[in-house]
């Protein structure tokens, strides 16, 4: 298997651009997550899917940023319009929900710039 | 007051030393999780517990779930262990919840 796949791997837009960064989960895997990552603040969960349903969604933070999962092997998260304080690495990771917990495989990492 | 706490936050070792990172928690847990974070940037899930013990190579893993506390120790530590490493803890099923990270600095 390739791991999770994330693309593209850097994206530099301008302020008030949309982005939409994508992910390709490990196949058989049930559970997708979207992170953000910056230094203030760290790791931080923004959504994530149980088959392909949205469970939490309490991290997205606010209504500029929507994600969806239309089937198992894909999965999107869109920011619109973007702004500089977007700039982040946005994680994907997949699992396999056992009892309701998992070992987590992460995808390599979008690093956003937004000018 | 975070929910995770690593300690320490830096540090810094020579070759061959034993290396001991700490992660206290203050939240009810179905897991814990250790990941490594290398310089380019891609995360790696090193360990999964829920209790005891586990080891992998020259990593050790331990948690006390009465005393909300696990410890990642890594032994002969080599530069190439050189990343930050990242507690998370499973609140409920699925959500990951972390710890701001220990940067671990091995010099030859």
């Amino acid at each position: 298997d390739a791991g999770v796949i994330q693309s593209p791997r850097h994206e530099v837009t301008e302020m008030g651009q949309e982005v939409t960064l994508r992910c390709k989960p490990i196949s058989g895997h049930n559970s997708l997550f979207w992170y953000r990552q910056t230094m203030m603040r760290g790791l931080e969960l923004l959504i994530y899917f149980n088959n392909n349903v949205p469970i939490d969604d309490s991290g997205m933070p606010e209504d500029r940023f929507s994600a969806k999962m239309p089937n198992a092997s894909f999965s999107t998260l869109k920011i619109q319009p973007s702004e500089p304080r977007d700039s982040a690495v946005y994680f994907c990771a997949s699992s396999l929900e056992r009892q309701g917990y998992g070992g987590y495989t992460f995808g390599s990492g979008t690093r956003l710039t937004v000018v | 007051k975070n929910e995770v706490e690593q300690s320490p936050q830096n540090l810094t070792a020579q070759e061959g030393e034993f290396i001991t990172i700490n992660c206290s928690y203050s939240v009810g847990i179905s897991a814990l999780h250790w990941l490594q974070q290398h310089p380019g940037g891609g995360i790696v899930s090193l360990f999964m517990l829920s209790s005891g013990k586990k080891k992998h190579g020259r990593l050790i893993a331990t948690i006390n779930i009465q005393e909300k506390h696990s410890s990642l120790h890594i032994t002969a530590s080599h530069p190439r262990d050189s990343a930050v490493y990242i507690c998370a803890v499973n609140r409920g099923a699925q959500k990951l919840v972390f710890g701001q990270g220990t940067r671990l600095t091995i010099n030859p």
